[in-house]
C-alpha cells in the first residue's frame, strides 16, 4: 500500500519553513526520503531506520514516529534550491529493499 | 566514480512491439531496482535484483520482466507494447539496504 504525504504542495518565501508527513497504515522498517527537479533524477536525502530516529542534512531533517508510522520531513530557512519534488519512500522489511514511493509533494520557493 | 547509467536515455517504439532497457548500476552496489513513473500514477515498483536474484516483484503484467548479470548490470524487458507503457523507466542502485541513487532514466514512448 502507498503511503500517503501531505501535504500534496506547497509555496513558500525564501527563509520560511516547511514540514512534509509521510503516513503508512503498514508496519516500517525504514522510511527515505528523495527530492526530484523537474526532468531530473531523484535525488536521495536520508534514510531512516524504525527506533524513532532524527536525521539531518544541511537544513533538512527528518524524523520517524515507529509507533504512528509516520515520518515527517522538516525544512528550514527553505533556498531556492529546495524547489522541487519531494517523495518518502517506505520499506516493510529488511527483507530486500523494495520502496514503495509516496504520491510526493511539490514545494516551490519563490524570492 | 560513476553513477548509475541506462541506456538508452530516449526510446520511441510502436504497440505490438518489444523493448528492452539497459542499467549499469555503481561499481559495488549489489541491489537494483526499477521504476515506472508517470503523471498520473507517480514512481511505481517494477522489480528488485540482488545478486541475480528476484528478490521483490511489483504488480505489473508478466510483459515486464528483468534480470541481474554476474557483473551487477540489469535489463528490463517489456513485450507486446501497449500506449499505457509510455513512461520514464528509471534504474536506482544500492549497496545493501540503504539509499538509492537514481540514474537518469529511459523515456519510453509508445505510439
Amino acid at each position: 500500500q502507498q503511503p500517503v504525504q501531505s501535504p500534496q504542495a506547497v509555496i513558500l518565501r525564501e527563509g520560511e519553513d516547511a514540514v512534509i508527513n509521510c503516513s503508512s497504515s503498514k508496519a516500517l522498517y525504514s522510511v527515505h526520503w528523495y527530492r526530484q527537479k523537474h526532468g531530473e533524477a531523484p535525488v536521495f536525502l536520508m534514510i531512516l531506520l524504525k527506533g524513532g530516529e532524527q536525521k539531518g542534512h544541511e537544513k533538512i531533517s527528518a524524523s520517524f514516529n515507529e509507533k504512528k508510522q509516520q515520518s515527517s520531513l522538516y525544512l528550514t530557512a527553505s533556498q531556492l534550491s529546495y524547489s522541487g519534488t519531494y517523495f518518502c519512500g517506505t520499506v516493510l522489511s529488511n527483507a530486500g529493499n523494495m520502496l514503495t514511493f509516496g504520491g510526493g509533494t511539490r514545494l516551490m520557493v519563490k524570492p | 566514480k560513476a553513477g548509475v547509467t541506462q541506456t538508452p536515455r530516449y526510446l520511441i517504439k510502436t504497440r505490438g512491439q518489444q523493448v528492452t532497457l539497459s542499467c549499469s548500476p555503481i561499481s559495488g552496489h549489489r541491489s537494483v531496482s526499477w521504476y515506472q513513473q508517470t503523471p498520473g500514477q507517480g514512481l511505481q515498483f517494477l522489480f528488485e535484483y540482488f545478486s541475480e536474484t528476484q528478490r521483490n516483484k511489483g504488480n505489473f503484467p508478466g510483459r515486464f520482466s528483468g534480470r541481474q548479470f554476474s557483473n551487477s548490470r540489469s535489463e528490463m524487458n517489456v513485450s507486446t507494447l501497449e500506449l499505457g507503457d509510455s513512461a520514464l523507466y528509471l534504474c536506482a542502485s544500492s549497496f545493501l539496504n540503504d539509499g538509492y541513487t537514481f540514474g537518469s532514466g529511459t523515456r519510453l514512448t509508445v505510439v
